[in-house]
Formats: C-alpha cells, sequence, structure tokens
C-alpha cells in the first residue's frame, strides 16, 4: 500500500524567509508519480508539479523548487523569499502506474502542511 | 473551457435524506474521480471512472454510488447520508488516470449532514 507523510502540520514564518515543506512516501512500485497541490484559503486545489520515478532531477520554477531523493523516499518542496501570497495548504500526492499491484487508479495524499507567511 | 464544474457549492442534508453531487468537465478527459476532503486528513479517493461506463471504488467508498453513462458528467450519490459524511467534495478530472500529468479539479462542494 502506498503512502505519503507530511509531517509538518503546520510552518509560520515571517515574509522572506525560506522555507522547506517535507514529503516522505512509500510504496512498493518502481514506477511511481509524485506531486505537489497548493490550497489557498479560498479552496481550490492548484497544481504545482509532477515528477516521474525515473526523474530525479531538481526542479526550480522561479522561487519554487523540488528536490527528489529516492535513496530517503523524499520528494521536498522550498519556497524561496516567501511571500504572503504563498500562505495555503500544501499537499504531496502519489500514484503509482496504473495497473500496478491491482490496488486504486487514484493519488493518495499526504495531510498537508499549513504554511502560514507573515509580513 | 469551463474545466471541471461541481453542483451545488454547499448543502445541508438531514440525517438519513439523500442527493447527488454533480460532476462536469468539457476537455473530453477519459478519468474522473471523487475525493473528500476533511480536517487534518487530507484528500481520500472516494470513487474513480477510467471510462464511460467502467466506475471502480477507491479508499473509502462505503455510503457513495456513483455512475458514468457519458464522458462529460460523473455523478456522487450519497444513499443516506450520515454526519459522518460530513465533508468537502472534490471532483478532478485527467486525460488518462491518476498519473496524468495534471489532475483538473473542480471548486468542490461543501456537505454537511446533521
Amino acid at each position: 500500500a502506498q503512502k505519503v507523510t507530511q509531517a509538518q502540520t503546520e510552518i509560520s514564518v515571517v515574509e522572506k524567509e525560506d522555507v522547506t515543506l517535507d514529503c516522505v512516501y512509500e510504496t512498493r512500485d518502481t514506477t511511481y508519480y509524485l506531486f505537489w497541490y497548493k490550497q489557498p484559503p479560498s479552496g481550490e486545489l492548484v497544481f504545482l508539479i509532477r515528477r516521474n520515478s525515473f526523474d530525479e532531477q531538481n526542479e526550480i520554477s522561479g522561487r519554487y523548487s523540488w528536490n527528489f531523493q529516492k535513496s530517503t523516499s523524499s520528494f521536498n518542496f522550498t519556497i524561496t523569499a516567501s511571500q504572503v501570497v504563498d500562505s495555503a495548504v500544501y499537499f504531496c500526492a502519489l500514484s503509482e502506474a496504473p495497473g500496478s499491484g491491482g490496488g486504486a487508479d487514484g493519488l493518495t495524499f499526504g495531510k498537508g502542511t499549513h504554511l502560514i507567511i507573515q509580513p | 473551457n469551463a474545466g471541471v464544474t461541481q453542483t451545488p457549492k454547499f448543502q445541508v442534508l438531514k440525517t438519513g435524506q439523500s442527493m447527488t453531487l454533480q460532476c462536469a468537465q468539457d476537455m473530453n478527459h477519459e478519468y474522473m474521480s471523487w475525493y473528500r476532503q476533511d480536517p487534518g486528513m487530507g484528500l481520500r479517493l472516494i470513487h474513480y471512472s477510467v471510462g464511460a461506463g467502467i466506475t471502480d471504488q477507491g479508499e473509502v467508498p462505503n455510503g457513495y454510488n456513483v455512475s458514468r453513462s457519458t464522458t462529460e458528467d460523473f455523478p456522487l450519490r450519497l444513499l443516506s447520508a450520515a454526519p459522518s459524511q460530513t465533508s468537502v467534495y472534490f471532483c478532478a478530472s485527467s486525460y488518462s488516470g491518476a498519473h496524468s500529468y495534471e489532475q483538473y479539479f473542480g471548486p468542490g462542494t461543501r456537505l454537511t449532514v446533521t
């Protein structure tokens, strides 16, 4: 069975600080996909990134960066120079390859990290 | 494109009542799914469909029914609402499965069962 753990329930930082959100996953599959979603106070889910298990390259998109390490089963998310607009709940999620293991074809989400950026 | 639409946005039910949450997408996506979000629990998969006429259970299917008669629509039925079903419900769609590059989520339906 697959599992995603986001150990940080809530993080509060002052604007312009860097912050890293941790994500640790468990899966028996060799092919899988990892995602990060943002849920701002308005409640919608905003897609941030998808990574497949064969691509361990780190990714940077503006102030956002992601560090994927298969050796530690982690897919951490860093926001550089945080801004108040980054305040949201962030979810890490995992999907196994379709047809693998006979499990449901869906995303397994972590419980989320509530990020508060104080001005 | 409207993307993924959900109706209603809010609903209050009494215990034992039934209702249908509507979900529609106009992107010709084969895969659609329903999740529920409870405080501190993340999102959990209820049911999903990989195409018209095909549905399957997710992690928390009890108390919910689905059908997929068209590619566009994937309604979620609560047969006899219970307070434990108080939650925010999200519908999602993608081209070919949960592993697809992006799941498009609807805006959610906030359901309260008293």
